[in-house]
């Protein structure tokens, strides 16, 4: 069974303080993505990868940095917490290819304060 | 640009009711259509994925068309129950190689008993 597993589950963080999401899949995909969910826009893009040591920007880029050190590992980096990034972060893996389906993490609750 | 429009929530019906979620989508490509859905906790999961105009999709009893004229993906259920209690995304792919999806803003759907 696919598995993405992030961590932390949830986390306070103060602004103006460095933030560092994590996530690992045992799925051995190539493609990994990180999505914010809040109400009223679902959920949005900030950045993907395609492997290890490449990342792209998605659709929400600013504010956040990204890191695939390897083929399991995906970081997202808030180099400088705001409160407009308060939100749900979910992680997700997929195989290359236009059609696949993606598998996402059970999520990282993020409260800056 | 590319978006995905749905039927903004809460949505409550009563159990053995039907269901009906819009959908629709705008691209000048050509997409695979997805419906994820999420539970609470959980993450994202897919319940199914459509790559062809015209064609139907279904799983667990919930079902939708991909209709290209109009550009919509409505999910559909005769009959709902407790269990189907969830958020509910619509999404297509999208980006030169169509590993991206881009999502709706989610509906969430309540079943009373």
């Amino acid at each position: 069974e696919a598995a993405v597993t992030q961590s932390p589950r949830n986390k306070v963080a103060v602004t103006g303080g460095k933030v560092t999401l994590s996530c690992n899949q045992t799925n051995n995909h190539n493609n990994m993505y990180w999505y914010r969910q809040d109400t009223g826009h679902g959920l949005r893009l900030i950045h993907y990868s395609y492997g290890a040591g490449s990342t792209e920007k998605g659709d929400i880029p600013d504010g956040y940095k990204a890191s695939r050190p390897s083929q399991e590992n995906f970081s997202l980096i808030l180099e400088l917490a705001t409160p407009s990034q308060t939100s749900v972060y979910f992680c997700a893996s997929g195989d290359a290819g236009s059609n696949t389906e993606v598998f996402f993490g059970k999520g990282t609750r993020l409260t800056v304060v | 640009g590319d978006s995905v429009t749905q039927t903004e929530g809460p949505v409550t019906l009563s159990e053995g009711t039907s269901l009906t979620v819009n959908c629709s989508y705008e691209t000048k490509q050509y997409p695979t259509l997805f419906w994820y859905v999420q539970y609470p906790g959980e993450g994202p999961q897919l319940l199914f994925k459509v790559p062809k105009a015209n064609e139907k999709g279904s799983n667990r009893g919930f079902e939708a068309t991909y209709n290209k004229e109009a550009t919509s993906f409505h999910l559909q259920k005769a009959s709902v129950q407790e269990s189907d209690s969830a958020v509910y995304y619509c999404a297509q792919n999208y980006g030169s190689s169509g590993n991206k999806l881009i999502f709706g803003i989610g509906t969430l759907l309540s079943v009373k008993p």
